[in-house]
């Protein structure tokens, strides 16, 4: 009964990389949410996606982020050319059939940035 | 957009002591869900709720959907050291859910 999977558990890359963090949803959820979430801080909202579609990205940073979803494999939340500030925890979520079903998280990947 | 209030920001207690915390809306929700984040680990799910007035229990936590549909509560019945945590309220944001900054809590042996 796998609940939501995500990896690397923790990154770290130099100013200037790329990062690319990896989500598999719960089996059977076809919902997929990213969050970011800093030291000390609440989860922030960065982007939902269904299935080869990007549903909001109201959260998520118009320049360097990119996150798809497609029909196979995981959602993978993309981070060009890295910055200092983009350490943080992101964590995925999942849910079923509708955006207003609860959410199931994984635990996360810790992005540090050298 | 929405925005969630919890209360207290944080909390000390002994072990055995009962604990209430809030949450509140400045809008009015159809659903209520509180979830618990260890450290170093992602939130999980406590308890949802759908219905004004609602009363649900899942063991020593109880949850309450406020009347006004703009709160919620969460109580935990004789604490333990396994209840430390930051425990986050969330709510309907459109397609998806906003979440509260946090209650911490910290239980004392």
């Amino acid at each position: 009964n796998a609940g939501v999977m995500q990896n690397p558990r923790h990154l770290v890359r130099r100013r200037g990389q790329e990062a690319r963090l990896r989500c598999s949803p719960m089996k059977g959820h076809s919902h997929v949410y990213w969050y970011r979430q800093l030291p000390e801080e609440g989860l922030k909202f960065m982007v939902y996606l269904q299935k080869e579609n990007i549903i909001d990205e109201s959260g998520m940073p118009k320049e360097r982020f990119s996150a798809e979803f497609p029909k196979e494999g995981p959602s993978i939340l993309r981070i060009q050319q890295v910055v200092r500030g983009d350490s943080a925890a992101y964590f995925c979520a999942s849910s079923h059939r509708d955006s207003n079903q609860p959410q199931h998280f994984g635990d996360g990947t810790r992005l540090s940035i050298l | 957009g929405q925005q969630l209030n919890q209360s207290p920001q944080s909390m000390f207690i002994q072990e055995g002591e009962d604990v209430s915390m809030n949450c509140t809306s400045s809008s009015i929700f159809n659903t209520w869900l509180w979830y618990k984040q260890d450290p170093g680990e992602g939130p999980v799910l406590l308890i949802a709720l759908y219905k004004a007035g609602e009363l649900t229990s899942n063991g020593r936590l109880t949850a309450q959907f406020g009347i006004t549909r703009k709160d919620s509560f969460l109580n935990i019945s004789a604490s333990i050291p396994s209840d430390v945590g930051i425990y986050f309220c969330a709510g309907p944001n459109g397609q998806n859910f906003v979440f509260g900054p946090g209650t911490r809590l910290s239980v004392l042996p």
